[in-house]
């Protein structure tokens, strides 16, 4: 079984400070990890995941992601954020058998000018 | 590819009525998933198929809940007897064998009234 647990429901930044939102996430089985990021009305659109290999990956729109499996964690970062980066972020974990996706509660991003 | 199709966008039925929602998954994905989402939560699983087959089914999915995928392409979410608490979005994602991520539609959103 799988689980996340994303801290802090609601981050606020100011524009061009780091974007930081954290992610722990329980599994029985080597897990392979996601970040999701939501606009209002809308689907979710795939940020960046990890799977297997190097555990520093890079996504869309200057997010990255590290994979620490003795801290069980998935962090997202982003170096400056941006106004278009407002919007819920969402950490997910699935097993190496790309079951169900298992979602974290959410993170609102706020971008204050 | 014209990604992950969801019909309708919004759907407003009155409590007690059926409904039926349909997903379009990119052409040869041969995994289909759904999710519910309510307001300020993450995505909850409800179900998935391979191909034709229903693979997993949540728990917490009252039996006023089915889906189908007869040919192992399109799928069809149905609720019957709407309860109020039945309102949320339903997101469709699906995935290739190949492991690109998984890939979600703009969803359907329910309102019972």
């Amino acid at each position: 079984a799988q689980s996340v647990t994303q801290l802090g429901s609601h981050v606020s930044v100011s524009e061009g400070a780091l974007v930081l939102l954290r992610c722990n996430y329980s599994s029985s089985v080597p897990p392979y990890l996601f970040w999701y990021v939501q606009y209002p009305n809308q689907g979710l659109q795939l940020l960046l995941k990890y799977t297997t290999g190097a555990t520093l990956v890079k996504g869309i729109n200057g997010f990255e992601a590290e994979f620490k499996k003795s801290e069980t964690s998935f962090h997202l970062t982003k170096p400056s954020a941006h106004m278009s980066d407002a919007a819920e972020y969402f950490c997910a974990v699935a097993g190496a058998s790309w079951g169900k996706l298992q979602f974290g509660a959410g993170t609102q991003v706020v971008v204050t000018p | 590819d014209t990604g992950v199709s969801q019909n309708p966008r919004h759907k407003i039925t009155k409590r007690g009525q059926n409904v039926t929602f349909r997903c379009d998954p990119i052409s040869e994905h041969n995994r289909l998933y759904w999710y519910r989402q309510t307001l300020g939560q993450g995505p909850e699983f409800l179900t998935y198929f391979q191909n034709e087959a229903q693979l997993e089914k949540s728990r917490l999915l009252s039996d006023r809940f089915s889906a189908e995928r007869p040919k192992g392409s399109f799928s069809t979410l149905e609720i019957q007897r709407t309860e109020q608490g039945d309102s949320a979005m339903y997101l469709c994602a699906s995935i290739d064998g190949l492991g690109d991520g998984y890939t979600f539609g703009s969803g359907t959103r329910l309102t019972v009234v």
